[in-house]
């Protein structure tokens, strides 16, 4: 398939347990931009990468947030310690390139509940 | 303020009627991008049009189209001849031009349901 990919679709976590959501961006896209999609809400930006490089992460709501990209491509978004405020849906996207005009593609999400 | 304004939760329109969805937008840039996304109940975003700030003609996307008015910072979406299919939320963003990472501002989004 040539669109990103996320996983798990699902997560399930009690709460204070660390999860990692991961990202597969479409081949060849240079930015990567993870959101969080509350209930009912429009995604709200938590980081930003180019390459392997993360350039912003201005979003991210609290240090248990850790996001990488090591290699310029997969990404894994993690949390540490998970509260119920965390369950929402995760979107990862992916942009060819850093241009105001250039869409973002999304990928399906993960929808993580914490219990 | 919130950058990207949407005041319709909720619409409905008559199936092969056209649709307007409202978005408004607050920037201090002179250069921005206005795009409209389509999320169904599967929830992958789909993106649909796309308008800079320097285009001077309304952008179009085969049954999607962008009233943009600049002056009134207003972006918004009309769907014409509408189809079932097209009964999803629509979200409005915004990426500005200063922003080194061009994140994405989204609006709240508007639930559209077409009815046979």
């Amino acid at each position: 398939g040539a669109g990103v990919s996320q996983s798990p679709r699902y997560k399930v976590a009690k709460r204070g347990q660390d999860v990692a959501l991961r990202c597969d961006p479409i081949s060849g896209h240079v930015s990567l931009f993870w959101y969080q999609q509350a209930l009912g809400q429009g995604p709200e930006f938590l980081t930003y990468f180019q390459n392997e490089a993360q350039l912003d992460k201005s979003g991210l709501p609290s240090d248990r947030f850790f996001a990488e990209r090591p290699e310029g491509s997969v990404s894994t978004l993690k949390i540490q310690r998970t509260q119920q405020e965390d369950s929402a849906v995760y979107l990862c996207a992916s942009s060819l390139a850093n241009s105001l005009s250039y869409e973002q593609y999304f990928g399906p999400g993960t929808r993580l509940t914490v219990t | 303020a919130q950058k990207i304004t949407q005041t319709q939760p909720g619409m409905f329109v008559q199936e092969k009627e056209a649709v307007t969805l409202d978005c408004t937008y607050d920037t201090s840039d002179q250069s921005y991008g206005l795009f409209w996304y389509k999320q169904p109940s599967s929830g992958e975003m789909i993106f649909l049009i796309y308008q800079g700030s320097y285009d001077e003609q309304n952008a179009t996307e085969g049954r999607y189209s962008l009233n943009f008015q600049k002056a009134r910072k207003s972006a918004n979406l009309v769907i014409s001849a509408s189809q079932l299919g097209d009964s999803a939320m629509y979200f409005c963003a915004m990426r500005e031009g200063h922003s080194t990472g061009n994140q994405f501002y989204f609006g709240t989004g508007t639930s559209l349901t077409v009815i046979p």
